[in-house]
């Protein structure tokens, strides 16, 4: 049974860096048919995706740059988990963080597998 | 980016009404479209990928439909436990994106 755990602080100062990370038990991050993502969840702003890693033969890594820049996301082989960044965090970036594995069939990819979330809280 | 936009935003229902969703996309991604179901404090559940395929495990009263730019969820039959909110999703190109949800409460 595959499973995301994800562990990471829940209160951040602002100007700091958000840290999370999440470990995958059945399923490896090097899997050349599953992505890797993070997501998050305000009630301002709903559901946002802010990027993912994957491996093809060569890691690859796509943000979504309009949704928040600054954000970095690695695999980490030796301990089959992956990880959240983002960089100088404001009170905007108080959120609902989920990983979650990316599937794909045909071209289409989608989220079948989900964290449990960690409520982040941006605040001095 | 590719704006999803949802309607209603919630509906009233009561056990056994048929229930429609719809999404409508900014631009035209085919059939690249996935719906969730959030239930309060939990993570998303995926439910349907392709517009119309239903994920394994999910009960038939669910399906999918639509091309292009408008897309449906529909319940033909309303249980207790599909209340919940109900998220649309393009996969079309990056970066991908939601629909704001639809909220299906009891009537």
């Amino acid at each position: 049974q595959v499973q995301l755990q994800q562990s990471g602080p829940g209160l951040v100062k602002p100007s700091q860096t958000l840290s999370l990370t999440c470990a995958i038990s059945g399923d490896s991050v090097s899997s050349n048919s599953a992505a890797w993502n993070w997501i998050r969840q305000s009630p301002s702003r709903g559901l946002e995706w802010l990027g993912r890693t994957y491996y093809r033969s060569k890691w690859y890594n796509e943000y979504a740059v309009s949704v928040r820049s600054g954000i970095i996301i690695n695999a980490d082989t030796s301990k089959n988990q992956f990880s959240l960044q983002v960089n100088s965090v404001n009170p905007e970036d108080t959120a609902v963080y989920y990983c979650a594995r990316g599937g794909q069939l045909s071209n289409h990819w989608y989220f079948d597998l989900w964290g449990r979330g960690t409520l982040v809280t941006v605040s001095s | 980016d590719i704006q999803m936009t949802q309607s209603p935003s919630s509906l009233s229902a009561s056990v056994g009404d048929r229930v429609i969703i719809t999404c409508r996309a900014s631009q035209s991604i085919s059939m690249y479209v996935n719906w969730y179901q959030q239930k309060a404090g939990k993570a998303p559940k995926f439910l349907v990928y392709a517009a119309s395929t239903l994920q394994s495990g999910v009960p038939s009263r669910f399906s999918g439909s639509g091309s292009g730019t408008d897309f449906t969820l529909t319940i033909s039959s309303l249980q207790p436990e599909d209340f919940a909110t109900y998220y649309c999703q393009q996969s079309y190109n990056v970066p991908l994106t939601f629909g704001g949800g639809t909220k299906v409460e009891v009537k």
